[in-house]
């Protein structure tokens, strides 16, 4: 089992649609975990932590289950411009270990 | 600025050649890391390193060679080449390791021909 898996996609989604992505991590030990967001042919970007309680910025929610090992990322009323790849992010030890990626498109 | 730069932004070089890619930061980020980003691969990480003159192996360093004489540089050296070179680089820094986010460079697009 791979340490960090996510489902590719492509999600393509309308505007103003609500969108969740999953992230299964094998790691039970894993301490931290993040959420980060890539535009095509750019470097990824810090787009939230996750927090065990779980945590929301805006339209952005987060969470984790360390029962069944994975956290979330959940876009409410999603807007053109969220269309890029979501990468998971999850620290066993260090370093960061990445997920492939989830790509989203948002579409008018 | 403050922040975290690579140069170059794009190189080409041939099969067999010595090429640097450097990258410096100006946040004095204890942690530094390079990693490569390949269709299908996602990002893997080549080398990072803890402190000055502290280096670690990460999952694909074959070919790679780095170092870390001061803590805001950490230069990637391929020392010879390959076609599988050709990738897209990141460094990133961070103030703790893992318990704290990444700040990635902008990139360099290395193409070996």
């Amino acid at each position: 089992r791979k340490e960090v898996e996510q489902d590719p996609g492509p999600f393509n989604v309308p505007e103003g649609a609500t969108v969740a992505f999953n992230c299964t991590y094998s790691n039970s030990a894993s301490q931290s975990f993040f959420w980060y967001r890539q535009d095509c042919r750019k470097e990824p970007k810090l787009l939230m932590s996750v927090y065990s309680s779980g945590n929301e910025d805006g339209r952005f929610t987060a969470q984790l289950n360390r029962a069944s090992q994975y956290i979330s990322l959940l876009i409410r009323d999603s807007k053109l411009s969220d269309s890029a790849t979501y990468l998971c992010v999850v620290m066993s030890d260090t370093p960061l270990v990445f997920g492939k990626g989830t790509r989203l498109s948002v579409i008018a | 600025d403050a922040g975290i730069t690579q140069s170059p932004r794009y190189k080409i070089t041939e099969t067999g050649r010595q090429v640097t890619l450097m990258c410096h930061q100006t946040w004095s980020h204890s942690y530094m890391f390079w990693y490569r980003q390949d269709l299908g691969h996602g990002l893997r990480l080549i080398y990072y390193s803890a402190a000055a003159d502290i280096t670690d192996k990460g999952e694909v360093p074959d070919g790679y060679v780095v170092s870390r004489s001061k803590t805001e540089n950490f230069p990637l050296t391929l020392e010879s080449a390959t076609r599988s070179q050709t990738s897209v680089y990141f460094c990133a820094s961070s103030e703790t390791g893992g318990g704290s986010p990444l700040h990635f460079g902008n990139g360099t697009r290395l193409t070996v021909t």
